[in-house]
Parts: structure tokens; sequence; C-alpha cells
């Protein structure tokens, strides 16, 4: 079945750029999503990706796509303490399955001031 | 309603009992999602509903668990005989049909924190 992964934990200062990278099986793979879970709150989508697509930029998000390797990575510029959560990975396959997510178990940020 | 709603926030149960977690989509998403979180853990999926179609239960974990929804309105998730290991908090997600991208995006209620002790 298909599987995604990402590393447990990141801590940066501050004012750094922050890059949370996870790996997924599935290359039937559509759409692969970025969500943010803050504490007690539920999941946000911050940005995703369609599948053709090599990179997309959103104000301080970018999103990169190696579909060859499957990797996937976010980027946070400028990294605030407000941006400390826990950052999940998930993909989609084809529209037939329904656009159910497969996710990731969580990368958790920590940002120092 | 303007976003997912789940009910109850927080359920604890005695082991061996029923519960019943209510989730009341975004009004028009013809898909509906039930997810699990365990403490520390990514979400799995449980069952997937879509309009009228039949259910996607494949990611139910035993039958012990269960999932109705009335037409493209509210779900009610019911787990028999709770065990501990089904402490959790039980996530719901609704989108719109399937077809265009503007049209991927699930958004997810707050979830429901189930104890069983």
């Amino acid at each position: 079945g298909e599987d995604v992964e990402q590393s447990l934990f990141l801590s940066v200062r501050e004012g750094d750029s922050s890059v949370i990278n996870c790996t997924y099986t599935d290359s039937s793979s559509t759409y692969l999503y970025w969500y943010k879970q803050e504490p007690g709150a539920g999941l946000q989508l911050l940005t995703y990706i369609f599948s053709n697509m090599d990179m997309k930029q959103d104000q301080r998000l970018t999103v990169l796509l190696n579909k060859k390797d499957k990797h996937l990575s976010l980027r946070i510029a400028d990294t605030q303490t407000g941006d400390s959560a826990i950052y999940f990975c998930a993909e989609s396959g084809s529209f037939d399955a329904g656009n159910m997510l497969t996710f990731g178990g969580g990368t958790r940020l920590m940002v120092k001031p | 309603g303007a976003g997912v709603s789940q009910s109850p926030s927080n359920k604890v149960t005695e082991k061996g009992k029923d519960v019943e977690l209510r989730c009341d989509p975004i009004s028009g998403h013809t898909a509906l999602y039930w997810y699990r979180q365990r403490l520390g853990q990514g979400l799995e999926f449980l069952i997937y509903f879509q309009g009228n179609s039949a259910p996607d239960k494949s990611g139910l974990p035993s039958d012990r668990f269960s999932a109705e929804r009335t037409g493209e309105s509210v779900s009610t998730l019911t787990i028999q005989r709770t065990q501990q290991e089904d402490s959790a908090v039980y996530l719901c997600a609704s989108s719109l049909a399937r077809g265009t991208e503007e049209n991927t995006e699930a958004f997810f209620g707050q979830g429901t924190r189930l104890t069983v002790v």
C-alpha cells in the first residue's frame, strides 16, 4: 500500500528558513499536500501541489516536488515562533480514489526565539 | 455552518461501552472522510463516503467500527465494545465532489478526543 514518511522533529531559530522533507511511495499520487496542526487545533491545509508541477510558491511557503525520487519538501522562509506546529505531508491518488488522503507521521517544528 | 463540526469534542468512556461520534460536514460537500490520529502519530484513514455510492470501508480496523451517513449530511462513527487501544482523536473531513483542482481541498473538523479508561 501507499506509504508516506517524514522525519519526526526539526528545530530552527526564528528568522531562519525551515525545510521539512517527505517521501512517498505511490507513483500514482495526483496531489501532494502540506497540513499544519497546532496544539489543540484541527488540521489546516497550508498548500498543495499537483503532480505535474515541480514547484509552487505561496508567500513564505515554497513546495518542491521531485516526482522521480518521490520527494516533497516544504520550505518556510523567515520562520516565526507562530510557525511552531506539527506539519503533515499527505498524498492522494487519482480522482477515482475519491481524494482519500494518506498522511505521513508528521514533523514537529520547534522555532526558538 | 462555516466549517466541519464534530461532537462531542471530548469523550471519556469505560472499556466495553459503545460510543457514537458525530460529524456535520460543510453544506454541499458530497465527500466525507473519517480519520483516526493516535497520540504522537499521523492520521489513519478509516472510511470514506461519496454521495450515494457505497462507502469505502477499507480503513476500518475491526468490525467493532461502523459508520453511517444520511445522504450528503451528517455522519456518525460508532465504536462498539470500546478498547483502550481505541483511544485517539477521531477527525472528520469533507470536500466537494472530485473532478477539478479547485475541489481538491479537504476541510477538517476539530476532532473528537476519545479516551477509553
